[in-house]
């Protein structure tokens, strides 16, 4: 089993629509993060959360939002798409321990029409 | 402001030889790297790091270098194998959270 699992894989939706990416580990660590990753570039951080009542803000949040549901659940929201949101996300998960290597998920690929 | 660049988008090596990957960066504040590898539809997996302190961290096939007066690491691999082939991202911290990633380059190893 995956330990950072993310749903869905893919997602085509409209302009305007709200849309929900969801984001659990089994992994039993404290840090989860939300990444885009658009061609050619690397990974941009979105929100970053240390635990639960913990959450901030990376590079780019404008246009999402998160919530941590739980320790092993962390989900990214687009109020309202927009055809440059479309991307492919990533979650990750860390300790809060030195080194910051990160675990992420498969991804999810979205698409903004 | 592109504070991790990889230069190279693509490199293509013959199978047995050695792959080198290469990566600069520009903040002196950065004192841990990783390199992570990525096949398609999957996402990154970590592969290798070093601490800002050392110049030098080898594990098994897989070999990072840091030259920090040049603010330059590379990630070399002796011998190649096709399984190699995927993207490799170098990233950088500098505050024990934040990764700042370079663009990755493509490796393709040739049989």
């Amino acid at each position: 089993d995956a330990d950072v699992t993310q749903t869905p894989r893919n997602r085509i939706t409209k302009t305007g629509k709200r849309i929900m990416l969801e984001c659990s580990q089994t992994k039993g660590h404290d840090r989860m993060y939300w990444y885009r990753q658009d061609p050619g570039l690397g990974l941009q951080l979105i929100y970053y959360s240390f635990d639960v009542k913990d959450i901030n803000k990376g590079e780019i949040s404008d246009g999402y939002s998160v919530s941590r549901q739980a320790q092993a659940k962390f989900s990214l929201s687009l109020e309202s798409a927009i055809p440059n949101q479309t991307a492919l996300y990533f979650c990750a998960t860390s300790t809060s321990g030195g080194g910051n290597e990160q675990f992420f998920g498969p991804g999810t690929r979205l698409t903004v029409l | 402001d592109q504070q991790v660049k990889q230069n190279s988008p693509s490199l293509s090596v013959q199978e047995g030889r050695i792959s080198i990957l290469n990566c600069d960066y520009t903040n002196s504040m950065f004192d841990y790297f990783l390199w992570y590898k990525k096949y398609p539809a999957e996402g990154p997996t970590f592969l290798i790091s070093i601490s800002s302190i050392k110049d030098k961290n080898e594990d098994g096939r897989f070999t990072v270098f840091l030259n920090k007066s040049a603010k330059h690491l590379s990630l070399h691999i002796v011998p190649s194998q096709p399984g190699d082939s995927a993207v490799y991202f170098c990233a950088a911290s500098a505050s024990n959270y934040q990764l700042i990633w370079g663009a990755g380059t493509k490796l393709i190893i040739k049989p």
